[in-house]
């Protein structure tokens, strides 16, 4: 299957700080990269939708301007969360589709994130 | 709305015996895809098997089958012949074809493979 990196796997960070997570595509172009947040034994709650060259589509509830999303190009989408406070931290994880026609969602490794 | 349900939270099998993790969903959507996913405490998402809206067959992927009864919008994971290390979360997910293919995900089941 196609390999969706992300980086880092884990960050602790100071309260007030901003992180960025990057996600990439290695072996082919991704058009859409979605965006999760996981709790500890919880689901994966989908945050904002990336489509390359447009501004995100964000879930209700997900604050854009807490979690700012660029998608730059066909091989790169990242996530800052923007000053970070302890309630931020959580396990987050990043997919992409490489265009029209695809079935499965090709997964990055996740991103734990530690805001102290 | 989209919307995946899990309704077994833990599962217990033993070892060599077969499961079935539930899964029901609801939309309105015409076109759509189911998924399930592994997720092991590393944390990383396997992609274990998928089932389009329109298929006529169930889906099978070597120990995987997917149980798909579109009319009763259930799509069903067995796993047959459970090892150790199918001991994991597993997600029922579906792709939502008029929601920039976006894939949500139902609230999981912790499937634990007694030896």
């Amino acid at each position: 299957g196609a390999v969706v990196s992300q980086h880092p796997s884990r960050v602790i960070c100071k309260s007030g700080t901003s992180v960025k997570i990057e996600c990439r595509s290695l072996d082919f172009q991704a058009t859409t990269m979605f965006w999760y947040r996981q709790f500890p034994k919880q689901s994966l709650m989908l945050m904002a939708t990336s489509n390359e060259g447009s501004k995100a589509t964000y879930e209700q509830g997900v604050e854009k301007d807490k979690f700012l999303i660029n998608h730059a190009s066909l091989t790169l989408s990242t996530l800052t969360v923007t000053s970070a406070h302890p309630e931020d931290s959580s396990f987050y994880i990043c997919s992409a589709r490489a265009g029209g026609g695809w079935t499965e969602a090709f997964f990055g490794q996740g991103t734990r994130l530690t805001v102290v | 709305a989209q919307k995946i349900t899990q309704t077994q939270p833990g599962m217990f099998v033993q070892e060599k015996e077969a499961v079935t993790l539930d899964c029901t969903y609801d939309t309105s959507d015409p076109s759509y895809g189911l998924f399930w996913y592994k997720q092991p405490s590393s944390g990383e998402m396997i992609f274990l098997i998928y089932q389009g809206s329109y298929d006529q067959q169930n889906a099978t992927e070597g120990r995987y089958s997917l149980n798909f009864q579109k009319a009763r919008k259930s799509a069903n994971l067995v796993i047959s012949a459970s090892q150790l290390g199918d001991s994991a979360m597993y997600f029922c997910a579906m792709r939502v074809e008029t929601s920039y293919d976006k894939v949500i995900f139902g609230p999981g089941t912790s499937l634990s493979v007694i030896p």
